[in-house]
């Protein structure tokens, strides 16, 4: 399967704190994505990283990623309640390959 | 804004019920897919379609069959419900982000459908 995997499952932070959610795939990628899934709800699509790019920024959110070590970081700084939600990886080859995702609480 | 609908949000059917789900979207996407959605087991692929009349097998299609008649309208039939198709059912399209070069896609999801088999 080339399907992605987040690591940790399930993250509980303060509000005001960092969040870190790693993912890692099996096979080469033109890209790699983030999304969000609030519950019950469908996904949404966060950022964008090329295989040839290391780092991205968008508002507080820091995507990363390690060819080398077909891994990926998406960190969200100043971690806000409305931040909680369910956060996946997804690679894009001919399909997208989801990861099974990092469930985020962000408590007030 | 790119809008995927889905015709029902929570839906109950008994076992060997024929099922249908609809997803509907309106900006003229010709890739449109179905995953199932599964605690522990994340999104998995059921059937996509990138244009009208045609359909691929994704990962999971035994069970299921598509229709995609109409551009904007892509239908998963559930042929006989079973318990195990028990899930959250979404619906998605693709859409090229950005232009030329070599393309990079972004998908689109509709808010899911919740179905119990009983």
């Amino acid at each position: 399967s080339q399907q992605g995997e987040e690591d940790p499952q399930a993250l509980s932070i303060q509000e005001g704190e960092n969040a870190t959610m790693n993912c890692s795939y099996k096979t080469s990628i033109n890209n790699l994505q983030w999304y969000r899934q609030n519950s019950g709800r469908g996904l949404v699509h966060l950022i964008l990283i090329r295989s040839n790019e290391r780092e991205k920024h968008s508002g507080r959110l820091r995507v990363t990623l390690d060819t080398s070590k077909k891994s990926s970081s998406l960190l969200i700084t100043a971690s806000r309640a409305a931040d909680t939600a369910s956060y996946f990886c997804a690679t894009n080859g001919n399909q997208f390959y989801f990861g099974t995702g990092t469930s985020l609480t962000v408590i007030p | 804004d790119v809008k995927v609908t889905q015709s029902s949000r929570y839906l109950v059917k008994r076992t060997g019920e024929k099922v249908f789900l609809e997803c509907v979207q309106d900006m003229d996407h010709e890739n449109m897919f179905w995953y199932r959605q599964d605690p522990g087991l994340g999104l998995r692929l059921i059937y996509f379609s990138y244009d009208v009349k045609m359909k691929e097998k994704g990962d999971i299609p035994e069970g299921y069959s598509v229709s995609r008649e109409k551009k904007e309208r892509f239908s998963l039939i559930l042929e006989s419900a079973s318990t195990n198709q028990t899930s959250m059912y979404l619906c998605a399209t693709k859409a090229p982000l950005g232009t030329g070069g070599a393309r990079s896609y972004e998908q689109y999801f509709g808010p899911g459908t919740r179905l119990t088999v009983t």
